[in-house]
């Protein structure tokens, strides 16, 4: 079975440019994840999808993040205009449902200068 | 919300000696603890969880032990092996979070041969 796919794998910006992230789930997961992890921290829930419809993006910065799963499958989040602040490692899990065990993908790295 | 505390932060072993590592937790409704193990440069990978209903689960050389009065935690991994190295994160999951985990900052575990 595959897992969690990301891309890109690596991303170097500079700060008030803009960025996308993309997350393809296991096949036949509803819900999707996406999480920021700063160095040295554990990770940070930005938003949670079922299907393609938001359940939580409480802590979703809306300002500047956006994130969309349109046919309930893959996922893009953006940042615009990016700030040296979100410099951090963004890894995307999914889940068969809510109550099930998550699992990551590989995440993609931004370093914004 | 639910606040997780994790410790230590950092931890050294001897090859062949035993590992654990403990979490706190702050809300009483929490009733799903996953481990994530997480190597440099990739996501966290589950290596373990339980549920409220067990206190003790265990998985060849990890165990989890769960004391829901006290509401804590926590990982043993016993022969620990230089594969073992990496960091490890606890999260809590309560009943009426729709699977928004809540994240440890992480444990650096380094054996040394």
């Amino acid at each position: 079975e595959a897992g969690v796919a990301q891309s890109p794998r690596y991303k170097i910006i500079e700060k008030r440019q803009s960025v996308a992230f993309w997350c393809n789930p296991i096949s036949g997961h509803a819900t999707l994840y996406w999480y920021q992890q700063i160095l040295g921290q554990g990770p940070k829930l930005l938003i949670q999808f079922q299907n393609n419809g938001v359940v939580d993006d409480s802590q979703l910065p809306k300002d500047r993040f956006s994130a969309e799963r349109l046919k309930g499958v893959d996922s893009t989040l953006k940042i615009q205009p990016a700030k040296l602040e979100d410099s951090a490692v963004y890894l995307c899990a999914s889940s068969l449902d809510p109550t099930q065990t998550q699992y990551f993908g590989p995440g993609t790295r931004l370093l914004v200068l | 919300g639910e606040n997780v505390e994790q410790h230590p932060s950092t931890l050294s072993v001897q090859e062949g000696d035993s590992a654990v590592i403990k979490c706190t937790y702050s809300d009483s409704a929490s009733n799903y603890f996953p481990w994530y193990k997480q190597e440099l440069g990739k996501g966290p990978q589950l290596i373990i969880d339980i549920r409220s209903n067990v206190g003790e689960k265990k998985d060849q050389r990890i165990a989890v032990t769960l004391n829901k009065t006290a509401k804590h935690f926590s990982l043993h991994i016993t022969e620990t092996q230089p594969e073992d190295s990496a960091v490890y994160f606890c999260a809590a999951m309560t009943t009426d979070s729709w699977g928004k985990l809540q994240f440890g900052a992480g444990t650096q575990v380094v054996v040394t041969p």
